[in-house]
């Protein structure tokens, strides 16, 4: 079955200190990937996205994503860490089986802590 | 442009009404989602539309469970009667075609008592 893995629950790292978050899916064939970010009480923002071309893909807020296909990952960095980063993200994939891009499964978030 | 518009943000209900959410897509947009996100299951999806006419429903729960899309701009997600296993935050996103990102509303957090 399809499936979106991000094996971290919970990550803390200082402010200024780089990031990786991971992310890995489970189809047979490249799918749409996406990076979301939630803050409490907001809807997700879109932070970046893999449809095609280039495996590493640069996003809002100085975030940066590359895929890796022989890795089946889609992982989420960023050199340094702002407190304002703090939020829980989110990977998705698209197009499982339907070619429809927009048509997400999400893996099941890993929320960021930033200590001061 | 004002994004997707969720009404209410928030909504409480007593068990066995009947609840309706509310999305205003992007302009433009002519695919619709409707997600729940929930503690235990996470950010699920219930059901698209593409140009007002729903693909895929597989995602709704069950028969309580039903949504609309009378026109581009507008459609409704309904519960009725409502349990208190729907409490959860739903979600409603767009996007301009099927092959294109997904921008989400800001939410309803229903909560049903």
């Amino acid at each position: 079955a399809q499936s979106v893995t991000q094996p971290d629950i919970h990550i803390t790292v200082s402010e200024g200190a780089s990031l990786e978050l991971r992310c890995n899916y489970s189809y047979g064939a490249t799918p749409y990937l996406f990076w979301y970010v939630q803050s409490p009480g907001q809807g997700l923002q879109l932070l970046l996205k893999y449809f095609s071309g280039d495996t590493l893909v640069q996003g809002i807020k100085g975030f940066e994503a590359e895929f890796k296909r022989s890795q089946s990952s889609f992982n989420l960095r960023k050199p340094s860490v702002h407190w304002s980063d703090a939020a829980e993200y989110f990977c998705a994939v698209g197009g499982l089986n339907t070619g429809t891009a927009s048509k997400l499964t999400f893996g099941t978030g890993t929320r960021l802590q930033v200590m001061l | 442009d004002a994004g997707v518009i969720q009404s209410p943000r928030h909504e409480v209900t007593e068990m066995g009404q009947e609840v309706t959410l509310r999305c205003k897509p992007i302009s433009g947009h002519n695919s619709l989602f409707w997600y729940r996100q929930t503690m235990m299951r996470g950010l699920e999806l219930l059901i698209y539309f593409n140009n007002n006419v729903p693909i895929d429903d597989s995602g709704m729960p069950e028969d309580r469970f039903s949504a609309k899309m009378p026109n581009a701009s507008f459609s409704t997600l309904k519960i009725q009667p409502s349990e208190p296993r729907d409490s959860a935050v739903y979600f409603c996103a767009s996007s301009l075609g099927e092959n294109t990102e997904a921008f989400f509303g800001q939410g309803t957090r229903l909560t049903v008592v």
